[in-house]
């Protein structure tokens, strides 16, 4: 268990519909990180929050959307959902903003797998 | 795209034998790498880092060698065990404000008794 928990672990929805995935960090971690994982694209990194707040942004679509709460969890949601989002969504934490060596690693949580029908 | 996963290479190797898995990074400014191990239905698992000032650093059973002239990175696993049949990513971090991980497509490793 690495200390990251993500819920749902599998979510199965229809195309067109929204959907919001949990995310809850490593105890004393304020820095949440979100990444895709599909088959044809690899680790994606679409967004990071550092205590509360946006801090980077990556190939993240116009129908995501991310916050990070005042208890430092983070929820991501996916709108107009598309055959193409169905992938696994991975949310990391570090222990501050910046990526580095030490508490600053990304620890991953096990994933939410999406499937859009 | 950053980082393409269309083709995944398969390293297969004997069960007690080194493993030596092989990345090739993209950019030059880069300043920090990670290994990960991503086994299936799990997310990825840190292994090793290395900053960009060092070449070399070890850890348990594994190895981690930079090489910044050609951009290479490479992973060696020491008597690899069937546990540590898995995926295996290279990510790299640019120096400077962008602060965020490009994960490379990824290497099977598959070990065998």
């Amino acid at each position: 268990d690495s200390g990251v928990t993500q819920t749902p672990k599998h979510l199965i929805t229809a195309t067109g519909q929204r959907v919001t995935l949990r995310c809850s960090p490593r105890s004393g971690d304020l820095s949440v990180y979100w990444y895709q994982q599909s088959l044809d694209q690899g680790l994606q990194f679409l967004i990071q929050y550092y205590n509360g707040e946006e801090r980077a942004k990556g190939n993240i679509l116009e129908r995501f959307s991310a916050q990070q709460f005042p208890d430092l969890h983070s929820e991501l949601n996916l709108s107009s959902l598309e055959l193409g989002d169905s992938a696994l969504y991975f949310c990391a934490s570090s222990a501050w903003g910046q990526i580095d060596s030490g508490a600053n690693v990304l620890t991953f949580g096990a994933g939410s797998r999406l499937t859009v029908l | 795209g950053e980082s393409v996963g269309l083709h995944l290479p398969t390293l297969s190797v004997q069960e007690g034998d080194n493993s030596i898995i092989n990345c090739a990074y993209s950019n030059s400014a880069s300043d920090y790498f990670i290994w990960y191990k991503q086994e299936s239905g799990k997310g990825p698992q840190f292994i090793i880092d290395i900053r960009s000032n060092m070449d070399k650093r070890q850890g348990q059973r594994v190895t981690v060698l930079l090489n910044k002239t050609v951009k290479h990175l490479s992973l060696q696993i020491a008597a690899t065990q069937p546990g540590d049949s898995a995926v295996y990513f290279c990510a790299e971090k640019m120096r400077g404000g962008y602060n965020k991980l490009i994960f490379g497509a990824g290497t099977r490793l598959a070990v065998h008794p």
